[in-house]
């Protein structure tokens, strides 16, 4: 298995609802990611888990809340969002290093398309 | 992290090689340049990869010279489904943290008939 399977693929929520988006990889990865893409412009990073731990934030504001519950998934749990926070949500995962120090590929989901409404 | 600078857009005719240079001027010691893919609304997909010199894999190459201040991703005979953004990156090895991808603005190309 080398895919990231992001669900749902489409969500339209309301400013006030609670909602969550969910990305899986059964490769052994023990990175993920969270990146988010307007259209025409490139995918930003939110955040990056590694070993399970939350390790890189960008700044991201707190109605976006990620969780990593385990090796293989990645939650993206959303609250009270507005609508300039409608996008391309994207997962992604990278391996494991190995022996020396080395920069990874990373594998990446086909995204959630968000709408706020 | 390196910022890298590439043409905002190219057009190519099927069956061309296509070569798209990034510049990183201040690229450190320790990154690598990787170059992504990305169709209308799915995911980037990765291209390849390198350090130094030239790197070949069955879709592609990257040429890198001595001084790593720019790379070039060549695309030999292209076809229409090559039509794509095409992203370069540069960074380090995120030890513990994890790789930090940080994408430029990428370059879309526009393969023709």
């Amino acid at each position: 298995d080398t895919e990231v399977t992001q669900t749902p693929k489409h969500l339209v929520m309301g400013m006030t609802n609670k909602k969550s988006l969910k990305c899986e990889q059964h490769m052994g990865h023990r990175a993920m990611y969270w990146y988010k893409q307007k259209a025409k412009k490139p995918p930003e990073l939110m955040f990056v888990y590694s070993y399970e731990k939350l390790s890189i934030n960008e700044s991201v504001p707190s109605r976006f809340s990620p969780e990593c519950p385990n090796s293989s998934l990645l939650n993206l749990h959303l609250h009270a969002l507005q609508p300039e926070d409608s996008a391309l949500y994207l997962c992604a995962s990278s391996p494991p290093l190995r022996g020396r120090l080395m920069n990874t590929e990373a594998f990446f989901g086909q995204g959630t398309r968000l709408t706020v409404v | 992290l390196a910022k890298t600078t590439q043409p905002i857009s190219m057009d190519s005719y099927e069956g061309q090689e296509v070569n798209i240079t990034c510049s990183h001027n201040n690229i450190a010691t320790n990154d690598y340049i990787t170059w992504y893919q990305q169709f209308p609304s799915q995911g980037p997909r990765f291209i390849i990869q390198g350090y130094k010199t030239k790197v070949t894999n069955e879709v592609a190459s990257l040429f890198i010279p001595a001084d790593r201040k720019s790379s070039t991703l060549s695309l030999p005979r292209v076809s229409l489904s090559d039509t794509a953004v095409y992203y370069c990156l540069v960074g380090g090895p995120g030890g513990r943290r994890g790789f930090k991808t940080i994408f430029g603005a990428g370059t879309r190309l526009f393969v023709k008939a």
